[in-house]
């Protein structure tokens, strides 16, 4: 089957700046998540997707991070302004439901940030 | 200065060797517990998880041992090959919850 995909794969941008990430998800995978990875860490969940609700946004900076999943398949993340801090890998993953148990997470290779 | 999350946890092997990589949790009510590997310049992959009413857990050259008296995970890997050379994240569950938390990562070397 083919993977989650993300595009850009890198982006550079200056600080105060927009940007957006797509994600298109496994064929079928009604759960839709973002993390981010700041460098040396662990993924951190961002927001959570069942088919086109948000089941989870607790831990996304809603002032500056907005994320949509029109139609319940694609997903887009966008950052307006951006800060230094926000320099960081950002995944996009997908599992078949919200099954924990039964629906490994399958994570796109994700995007590269860096603000300048 | 550094930061002190860019000095990531990391194990150096010979090829051949076995690897254990130790992970420790805080949340008791954590139930669930997934390993996942993560080469440069990719997404993490699913290796093994293993729920709490199990200590043991078995897959292809990877072993998962949990300890909940001391909130202690690890995974042995068996002749470890270079294609292993990577980060290894634990994650947890917290119990209830569909978050997924994970840890902060051992960076795995295997020499030829």
């Amino acid at each position: 089957e083919a993977g989650v995909a993300q595009s850009p794969r890198y982006k550079i941008i200056e600080k105060r700046q927009s940007v957006a990430f797509w994600c298109n998800p496994i064929s079928g995978h009604a759960t839709l998540y973002w993390y981010q990875q700041i460098l040396g860490q662990g993924p951190k969940l961002l927001i959570q997707f069942q088919n086109n609700g948000v089941v989870d946004d607790s831990q996304l900076p809603k002032d500056r991070f907005s994320a949509e999943r029109l139609k319940g398949v694609d997903s887009t993340l966008k950052i307006q302004p951006a800060k230094l801090e926000d320099s960081a890998v950002y995944l996009c993953a997908s599992s078949l439901d919200q099954d924990r148990y039964n629906s490994p997470l399958h994570f796109g290779n994700g995007t590269r940030l860096t603000v300048t | 200065g550094e930061s002190v999350g860019l000095h990531l946890p990391t194990l150096s092997v010979q090829e051949g060797d076995n690897s254990i990589i130790n992970c420790a949790y805080s949340n008791s009510a954590s139930d669930y517990f997934i390993w996942y590997k993560q080469e440069s310049g990719k997404g993490p992959q699913f290796i093994i998880d293993i729920r709490s009413n199990m200590d043991k857990r078995q897959g292809q050259r990877v072993t998962v041992l949990l300890n909940k008296t001391v909130k202690h995970l690890s995974l042995q890997i068996a002749a470890t090959q270079p294609g292993d050379s990577a980060v290894y994240f634990c994650a947890e569950n917290r119990g209830g919850s569909e978050k997924l938390v994970f840890g902060k990562g051992t960076k795995l070397t295997v020499n030829p």
